[in-house]
């Protein structure tokens, strides 16, 4: 089973800030199938980022995902209020599909 | 546009069976193109991918659950199902019901992103 690792656990940041979301898998993430996720507080997730770097269909352009074999990043350009949540990775390369811990975007 | 809702009971028993089920709407589980998955997260926790159906019936489950799941689908309703059997307290979590991207690789048809995801059911194991 591939163990995704997100670092950090908290990101404290200003609107207008840059964010930087790093998702570091223990083996090679086969064919960059690597997908972020955006989730709000009693909200369920909603998909960003497909493929390590396509966005999602209605996603701002300010989210952008870069990276290959075991090392990805999530970048917000410039934070919007609505930005501030929490941002799971996920792995589709291996069985079973796997979920980073987290990372919590907060003022 | 594509709508999932999950429902059933939000309080189960220990040693007993949890059975939920998933409603779609704005699209068809008869289709071609997608897998129908489940995921789940306890109260402040990660995400969990617990298996997926398709259309055909054709089911495959997370080993963690170690022979516990069992997932069906209803084309006549368009709705896809989760039983989980002999549930403990770790077991408690919000489940997710969200349709899955089909990728084809080298090893056949596999479970891709998750896109959407229903609003969540909360499940809580307590006697």
């Amino acid at each position: 089973e591939i163990v995704l690792t997100q670092s950090p656990g908290t990101l404290a940041l200003s609107p207008g800030e840059r964010a930087t979301l790093s998702c570091r898998a223990s083996q090679t993430v086969t064919s960059r199938y690597l997908a972020w996720y955006q989730q709000k507080s009693g909200q369920a997730p909603r998909l960003l980022i497909y493929g390590a770097s396509s966005r999602a269909a209605g996603i701002p352009d300010r989210f952008s995902g870069s990276g290959s074999g075991t090392d990805f990043t999530l970048t917000i350009s410039r934070l919007e209020p609505e930005d501030f949540a929490v941002y799971y990775c996920q792995q589709y390369g291996s069985s079973p599909r796997t979920f980073g811990q987290g990372t919590k975007v907060e003022i | 546009q594509v709508q999932l809702r999950a429902s059933g009971p939000g309080l189960v028993k220990p040693s007993q069976t949890l059975s939920l089920t998933c409603t779609v709407s704005g699209a068809s589980v008869s289709s071609a193109s997608y897998f129908w998955s489940w995921i789940r997260q306890p109260a402040g926790k990660g995400l969990e991918w617990i298996g997926r159906v398709y259309t055909s019936g054709n089911t495959n489950y997370n080993p963690s659950f170690k022979g516990r799941v069992t997932m069906s689908v209803d084309t006549s309703k368009d709705q896809f199902s989760l039983k989980l059997t002999s549930v403990t307290a770790t077991d408690t979590a919000v489940y997710y019901c969200a349709r899955a991207t089909m990728l084809t690789t080298v090893r056949g048809y596999e479970v891709g992103w998750f896109d959407p995801w229903g609003q969540g059911t909360l499940v809580t194991v307590s006697s």
